[in-house]
């Protein structure tokens, strides 16, 4: 069975860091590309950044581009996410994500989601 | 940068067909996808690829992509069907996520 579970979601003031971590099971992390997405309380889905299986691509949304920085370790089966200089708006449920096709770039549709960790930014 | 428009909220009887939009440029000429979230839960994929179901996603979830829309449409609507349904698309190394409509089955 697929499962993503992120941690490292909490409280913290503006202009601080955080990192999140997606620990993965149940398929072979190493031959996925990977993707965050955000979502604010009350509001729709967004994507923040994908990586690919061999890190040779990465993609992050022009909100998040020069803060934030993804990566992973697939001999640990982990995704994370390093949030620097973080803001009110990056308030939001931060999601794990596993790309539906095994062996590709990032570039399609997200199969299995983690149930999320909440970031908090505020003073 | 690309656009994913879709309406807010859509209502429909039990029993019935919803079909829910989702709007961008020349659409058609890619990947459409779809996403179920209810309350307090995470995403759900319920078509890719346009039309595709993952396993486990009832037959009354179909999917079309042509021009510049793209469509969900459920069939036989059930209480249970009630969510937000969110569309998504890949554009220029980005991806795009439509800003989500309510279902509501009346």
């Amino acid at each position: 069975e697929v499962q993503l579970v992120e941690s490292g979601g909490g409280l913290v003031k503006p202009g601080g860091s955080l990192r999140l971590s997606c620990a993965a099971s149940g398929f072979t992390f190493s031959t996925y590309s990977m993707n965050w997405v955000r979502q604010a309380p009350g509001k729709g889905l967004e994507w923040v950044s994908s990586i690919s299986s061999s890190t040779s691509y990465i993609y992050y949304a022009d909100s998040v581009k020069g803060r934030f920085t993804i990566s992973r370790d697939n001999a640990k089966s982990s995704l994370y996410l390093q949030m620097n200089s973080l803001r009110a708006e990056d308030t939001a449920v931060y999601y794990c994500a596993r790309d539906g096709v095994e062996m590709a770039t990032p570039g399609n549709y997200f199969d299995y989601w983690g149930q999320g960790t909440l970031v908090t930014v505020s003073s | 940068s690309y656009e994913l428009t879709q309406p807010p909220s859509v209502s429909v009887s039990p029993g019935q067909t919803a079909s829910i939009t989702c709007s961008g440029s020349k659409l058609g000429n890619k990947y459409a996808c779809w996403y179920q979230q209810k309350p307090g839960q995470s995403p759900v994929l319920v078509i890719y690829q346009d039309s595709k179901r993952p396993s486990g996603i009832p037959e009354r979830f179909s999917g079309s992509n042509s021009g510049n829309t793209a469509t969900l449409t459920v069939s036989g609507t059930q209480a249970m069907d009630e969510a937000d349904y969110y569309c998504q698309a890949w554009d220029s190394s980005t991806v795009v996520f439509g800003g989500g409509t309510k279902l509501t089955v009346l």
